[in-house]
């Protein structure tokens, strides 16, 4: 079973300047997440899909973060514009359905991407 | 609301000794407990997870916890360290969705 898929690995940007990162769940999961991890802090969930509708974006900082997930597949998390704080790995992961209660799949991550701003 | 706290965020053992890394953790509702580990430049990777039934829980790599509830813990343990172990373990719990803790990194010492 291939992996969660994500691209690409490092980006360095200036700041102000926009970014979009890729990720490609496991087949037939329906349920993606993106998780900002700080160097030095656990992963923070950003936005979370069940198919290609929002669950939950509470998280995400919407003046400058955007995520889409067209067609329930593949996502793309933009940051535009960019601040020295956005620097940090990116993860993705997928999971057959969302968690309710005692009803609670496995999440898979990607490797992410590692973002520097400077 | 859920969340976790990690006790120390680093802890050094030397190669054959006991890992014992330490997660408590805050509930309303039950809750269902992870561990993850982190290796230098990768995702993370599931070593265990407790949702129901019995309360200690076997992972991958020799890696144990065991569920107590009179304490909110789920503490990591492995009998033996390994060099191999030597990386970043999170904890983690979910009801709804996933809430991590802040990480420990693992050093093993020869």
């Amino acid at each position: 079973e291939a992996g969660v898929a994500q691209s690409p690995r490092y980006k360095i940007i200036e700041k102000r300047q926009s970014v979009a990162f890729w990720c490609n769940p496991i087949s037939g999961h329906a349920t993606l997440y993106w998780y900002q991890q700080i160097l030095g802090q656990g992963p923070k969930l950003l936005i979370q899909f069940q198919n290609n509708g929002v669950v939950d974006d509470s998280q995400l900082p919407k003046d400058r973060f955007s995520a889409e997930r067209l067609k329930g597949v593949d996502s793309t998390l933009k940051i535009q514009p960019a601040k020295l704080e956005d620097s940090a790995v990116y993860l993705c992961a997928s999971s057959l359905g969302l968690p309710t209660g005692a009803l609670n799949y496995g999440y898979t991550f990607g490797s992410g991407t590692r973002l520097t701003v400077v | 609301a859920q969340s976790v706290t990690q006790l120390g965020s680093h802890v050094s053992v030397s190669e054959g000794a006991l890992v014992l890394l330490r997660c408590n953790y805050s509930s309303s509702v039950p809750p269902y407990l992870f561990w993850y580990v982190q290796y230098p430049n990768q995702g993370l990777q599931l070593l265990l997870k407790y949702t129901t039934g019995a309360t200690l829980v076997k992972g991958i790599n020799g890696f144990e916890a065991e569920f107590k509830k009179s304490e909110t813990s789920f503490h990591l343990t492995k009998p033996s360290a390994h060099m191999s172990d030597a990386a970043e373990y999170f904890c983690a719990v979910s009801y709804n969705d996933m809430r991590f803790g802040a990480g420990t990194r693992l050093t093993v010492k020869p």
